[in-house]
């Protein structure tokens, strides 16, 4: 099974700044990794997919790059929704549910 | 708009069992797979199983395979989880979620997800 392997764990950042979330996969996983932001008690919500594709409604300051085993969340200017923890899953390999990351934890600096 | 919301989550003794519900809408349900995804209380999310568009297909992950059934009534816009011989490390809160997949590859990420219900096994 893939294992998926977030850093950092938690990411201060001052809101207008830009934060750089990483995440690397322990084998290939081609293009085939998503991202989830999650804030308290809500549900996961879809950011982007395909490593850089964003999901329907998914403002222009998130972005996703890279292919194989590393891979970027950048968001380029934080605004205060932004405050979340952030998940990567690969689906390029079983279990068909693919793999999660442990999540990054975005927080007010 | 589209809505999952998962219910029958409660308090159960190890060993015992629960049913879990997710009411879908404002979506075509039989055009997609559906999955549930867990996350124990302060940890991350694990996939726990999923099921195709007509019910043909399920999956499993190993650490629920043979304990927990998944299923759907397409003419309720219904998914289901029977959990079977519960244990305490199945305690979390149980996510219903829309899957997609590029192509044919039978492996998804998932593009809505319900707010959850609890599952807590305790004695």
């Amino acid at each position: 099974e893939i294992v998926m392997t977030q850093s950092p764990a938690t990411l201060s950042v001052s809101p207008g700044e830009r934060a750089t979330l990483s995440c690397r996969a322990s084998q290939s996983v081609s293009s085939n990794l998503a991202w989830y932001q999650q804030k308290p008690g809500q549900a996961p919500r879809l950011l982007i997919y395909g490593a850089s594709t964003r999901a329907t409604g998914i403002p222009a300051r998130f972005s996703g790059s890279g292919s194989g085993t590393e891979f970027t969340l950048t968001i380029s200017s934080l605004q205060s929704e932004d405050f979340a923890v952030y998940y990567c899953q690969q689906y390029n390999n079983w279990p068909p549910g693919g793999t999660f990351g442990g999540g990054t934890k975005v927080e007010i600096k | 708009e589209v809505q999952l919301v998962e219910s029958g989550g409660g308090v159960v003794r190890p060993g015992g069992s629960l049913r879990l519900s997710c009411a879908a809408s404002g979506f075509t349900f039989d055009d997609y797979g559906m999955s549930w995804v867990r996350q124990a209380p302060g940890k991350g999310l694990e996939w726990v199983s999923g099921i195709n568009w007509n019910g043909g297909s399920t999956g499993y992950a190993d650490s629920v395979k043979g304990r927990f059934t998944i299923s759907r009534d397409n003419a309720k816009n219904s998914l289901y989880l029977q959990m079977n011989s519960l244990r305490a490390e199945d305690t979390a809160l149980y996510h219903c979620a829309r899957a997609r997949s590029p192509g044919s590859s039978g492996i998804y990420y998932f593009d809505y997800w319900g707010q959850g219900t609890l599952v807590t096994v305790s004695s």
